[in-house]
C-alpha cells in the first residue's frame, strides 16, 4: 500500500505556472503515478498518468526522478477555473488505490 | 459519449432506512469502485469488483453492501444509514486493475440522513 504525501494547500494567481510534488517512498515496481483533479460537489477527473520521466499531455506534464519516490505535477499558466483539489494516487502493482489528503490549489485574479 | 452514470444525484433517507445507489458505465470496463466521500475529506475506497471477484475494503462497515449484476451496473446498499454516513458516494471504473489504466469517475451521488 503505497502512501503519498502532498502540501495541503497552495496558492497562485493567474498565468503563472504552477508545481505541486507527491512523495510515495514505498512505491512498488509495478506502479504508475496518476493525478486526478476534483472540483467541489463533482467527482474526480484524470489529469495525466506517468511511470518514469515526464509525460506531457494538452493539460499538465509530469515530472517523475529516476527513483520514482516522488513526483510534480506541472500546471502551465493556470487559470481561475484551475481552481480545484488535486490528487495524487499510486496505482497498479500495489493496487488498493488510496487517496491521500490532495493539494487544495486557489488561483487568484 | 461513453460514461459512469451515477442516479439518483441526491438522495435523502431516513435515519435506518435502506437505501440503494446506483452506478452504471458504458465503457465495458473490468473493475468498479465504490467510494465514499465526506465533505473536506478525501474519498475513501469501499470496495471494488474485478469482474465479478468482490473485494472488501478491511474497514468498511458491513452497514454496506454491494452487488454487480453484469458489467454495466454496480449497486452501494446501506442497510441501515445513521447519521454518520451522510457523504458523497463516488463510483469508478477502470479497464483493469493493473498498472497504466486510470479510474474514471461519475459525477456522484449526495445522500442525506435525516
Amino acid at each position: 500500500l503505497a502512501k503519498t504525501t502532498q502540501p495541503i494547500s497552495m496558492d497562485s494567481y493567474e498565468g503563472q505556472e504552477v508545481n505541486i510534488t507527491c512523495s510515495h517512498n514505498n512505491i512498488a515496481t509495478n506502479d504508475y503515478i496518476t493525478w486526478y483533479q476534483q472540483f467541489p460537489s463533482q467527482g474526480p477527473r484524470f489529469i495525466i498518468q506517468g511511470y518514469k520521466t515526464k509525460v506531457t499531455n494538452e493539460v499538465a506534464s509530469l515530472f517523475i526522478p529516476a527513483d520514482r519516490k516522488s513526483s510534480t505535477l506541472s500546471l502551465p499558466r493556470v487559470s481561475l477555473s484551475d481552481t480545484a483539489v488535486y490528487y495524487c494516487l499510486v496505482e497498479g502493482g500495489s493496487y488498493i488505490p488510496t487517496f491521500g489528503r490532495g493539494t487544495s490549489l486557489i488561483v487568484h485574479p | 459519449d461513453a460514461m459512469v452514470i451515477q442516479n439518483p444525484r441526491y438522495q435523502v433517507t431516513q435515519f435506518g432506512k435502506p437505501v440503494t445507489l446506483s452506478c452504471s458505465q458504458t465503457l465495458n470496463h473490468n473493475v468498479m469502485y465504490w467510494y465514499q466521500q465526506k465533505s473536506s475529506q478525501a474519498p475513501k475506497l469501499l470496495f471494488h469488483y474485478y469482474d465479478k471477484d468482490f473485494n472488501n475494503e478491511a474497514d468498511t462497515p458491513d452497514n454496506f453492501q454491494s452487488r454487480r449484476p453484469n458489467t454495466s451496473f454496480c449497486f452501494l446498499d446501506i442497510r441501515s444509514p445513521g447519521l454518520g454516513d451522510a457523504a458523497m458516494y463516488l463510483c469508478a471504473t477502470s479497464r483493469d486493475q493493473s498498472g497504466g489504466y486510470e479510474q474514471y469517475f461519475g459525477p456522484g451521488t449526495r445522500l442525506t440522513v435525516t
